[in-house]
């Protein structure tokens, strides 16, 4: 199955900041899904990505695929204490490998 | 409510037994998967589905089992062979497997095994 990488692997921010996890891949992806994991609970999808050039917004969530298909972001704007977790990408395939995804921790 | 229902939610193992993790869901979703998951880190492939009486290996099968046999139901065997099973083990299922907007997954809450 397809993997990818993502960056950085954990982000400490103070409230108020923003933040950007990367979701990079060696090859072209069909579609791409995130999910966040809240401590101690389990992924919950967010969103799915499927055009070149796609851009999302869930409220202070803004999702991007790359023109190449090739990589795809996740931008926070003015990070919430409710945005602690580990964010993933996952290649949407027949297998759907998850990485090992991008902690994130808010200090209020 | 449709769901994914996983048990025991806690278990605990002494060395050198089997032990089977229930996963059970009523959304009539084709596919089903299990995943490990260590502390701090992601998501690992046990075992995937994509129809009844068939499934494969994902990249850490050694040591597991599993079975397809009702569209409902991916019981995951823990077997003496696991050298290292205590995880948490999430298991999770789609509508099917590939295409488009076909895959997007619903967890069930997990199921913490600890080997004494």
């Amino acid at each position: 199955g397809q993997q990818v990488m993502q960056i950085p692997q954990y982000q400490h921010v103070q409230e108020g900041e923003d933040f950007t996890t990367y979701c990079n891949s060696s090859t072209t992806l069909s579609n791409i899904q995130w999910y966040k994991q809240r401590p101690g609970g389990h992924p919950v999808f967010l969103i799915q990505l499927v055009k070149s050039g796609e851009v999302k917004k869930q409220k202070r969530l803004t999702f991007q695929f790359g023109e190449a298909k090739k990589n795809s972001s996740l931008h926070i704007t003015a990070t919430q204490t409710t945005d602690v977790g580990t964010y993933f990408c996952v290649p949407s395939n027949n297998d759907m490998r998850f990485g090992a995804g991008t902690r994130l921790t808010v200090k209020p | 409510d449709g769901g994914i229902t996983q048990s025991p939610k806690y278990l605990f193992r002494k060395e050198g037994q089997n032990v089977t993790l229930s996963c059970e869901q009523n959304l009539n979703h084709d596919a089903m998967y299990w995943y490990r998951q260590d502390p701090g880190q992601g998501l690992r492939l046990i075992y995937y589905s994509q129809i009844v009486n068939d499934f494969q290996k994902g990249d850490i099968a050694e040591g597991y089992s599993v079975s397809r046999e009702k569209k409902e139901s991916f019981p995951l065997t823990v077997t003496s062979a696991q050298k290292n099973p205590t995880a948490f083990y999430l298991c999770a299922s789609s509508i099917r497997s590939g295409g488009s907007g076909a895959n997007v997954l619903t967890f069930g809450a997990g199921s913490r095994l600890t080997v004494l």
